[in-house]
C-alpha cells in the first residue's frame, strides 16, 4: 500500500498570505490528523477529521482551519501569515480513532514564513 | 493534563554500544504508547508500540516494554548502527471527545559514531 503523501513538500510565504496543505491518507484510512512540529514547542496536534468531519481540535487559532473529502484526503488552510507559523506540518493517517489505533505519517510539508 | 517526559539529548554513542532512552508517562487510565523515529528531513516512522501493561513492543532491533508500575516505556536497542542515527519520540494516545490524539516527548537526537 502506499504510504501517506503530502503535497507539497517545501513552501515559501509572506506575511500575511494563506497556505492551503494537502494530505492523501493510506487507501482505507477514513482518520487523518495534522500535527505542528516546531523546534520551540515540538509536535502539537492541530485536528482530527474523521468522514468529512473535524472531530477534534487543539489549541491553534481560527487562522488554522481544515477539511476532508469524501475520498478521505484532507487540506489545512492557514490564513495570514505569521513568521511563528514556520514550521513541518505533519499530516497522520489511521483506519479508525480508537486508543489502540497507530497513526502513520506522511513526510511533511515544510513552510517558511517570511 | 496527560504528558510525556523524555532523557535530554544529545545522546552520542560509538556502533555496538547499548542504547537505552528514558520516557516516562502522565496520563489517566491505560493509554497506548509508541516510539517514533524521524530521520532527517523526514517525516515520522513508528517504530515500536505497546496497548497495555507489560506489553512489549519490538522493532529493527529496538524493544520498549509498557510498564505501568513506574509509569514508564523506556527504549532499547543491543547493538546500535550509525543508521540509527535520528531523532527518537516518545508518544501517548490521549483520549479525546471523539477519539484520540497523539502526544509526545519532546524528542531525543541519538548520534553514532563508526
Amino acid at each position: 500500500k502506499a504510504g501517506v503523501t503530502q503535497t507539497p513538500r517545501y513552501l515559501i510565504k509572506t506575511r500575511g498570505q494563506q497556505v492551503t496543505l494537502s494530505c492523501s491518507p493510506i487507501s482505507g484510512h477514513r482518520s487523518v490528523s495534522w500535527y505542528q512540529q516546531t523546534p520551540g514547542q515540538g509536535l502539537q496536534f492541530l485536528f482530527e477529521y474523521f468522514s468529512e468531519t473535524q472531530r477534534n481540535k487543539g489549541n491553534f487559532p481560527g487562522r488554522f482551519s481544515g477539511r476532508q473529502f469524501s475520498n478521505s484526503r484532507s487540506e489545512m488552510n492557514v490564513s495570514t501569515l505569521e513568521l511563528g507559523d514556520s514550521a513541518l506540518y505533519l499530516c497522520a493517517s489511521s483506519y479508525g480513532t480508537g486508543g489502540q489505533e497507530t497513526q502513520y505519517f506522511g513526510p511533511g510539508t515544510r513552510l517558511l514564513v517570511l | 493534563g496527560n504528558s510525556v517526559t523524555q532523557m535530554e539529548g544529545p545522546v552520542t554513542l560509538s556502533e555496538e554500544a547499548f542504547l537505552t532512552i528514558n520516557c516516562t508517562y502522565t496520563a489517566t487510565g491505560y493509554p497506548s504508547l509508541f516510539w517514533y523515529v524521524q530521520y532527517p528531513g523526514e517525516g515520522l516512522q513508528l517504530l515500536l508500540k505497546a496497548t497495555k501493561a507489560d506489553d512489549k513492543g519490538s522493532n529493527k532491533g529496538f524493544e520498549a516494554t509498557y510498564r505501568k508500575e513506574t509509569t514508564s516505556f523506556h527504549l532499547e536497542k543491543g547493538s546500535v548502527q550509525v543508521s540509527d542515527s535520528a531523532v527518537y519520540f516518545c508518544a501517548l494516545s490521549d483520549r479525546m471527545e471523539y477519539g484520540n490524539k497523539l502526544v509526545f516527548g519532546a524528542g531525543t537526537i541519538l548520534r553514532v559514531k563508526s
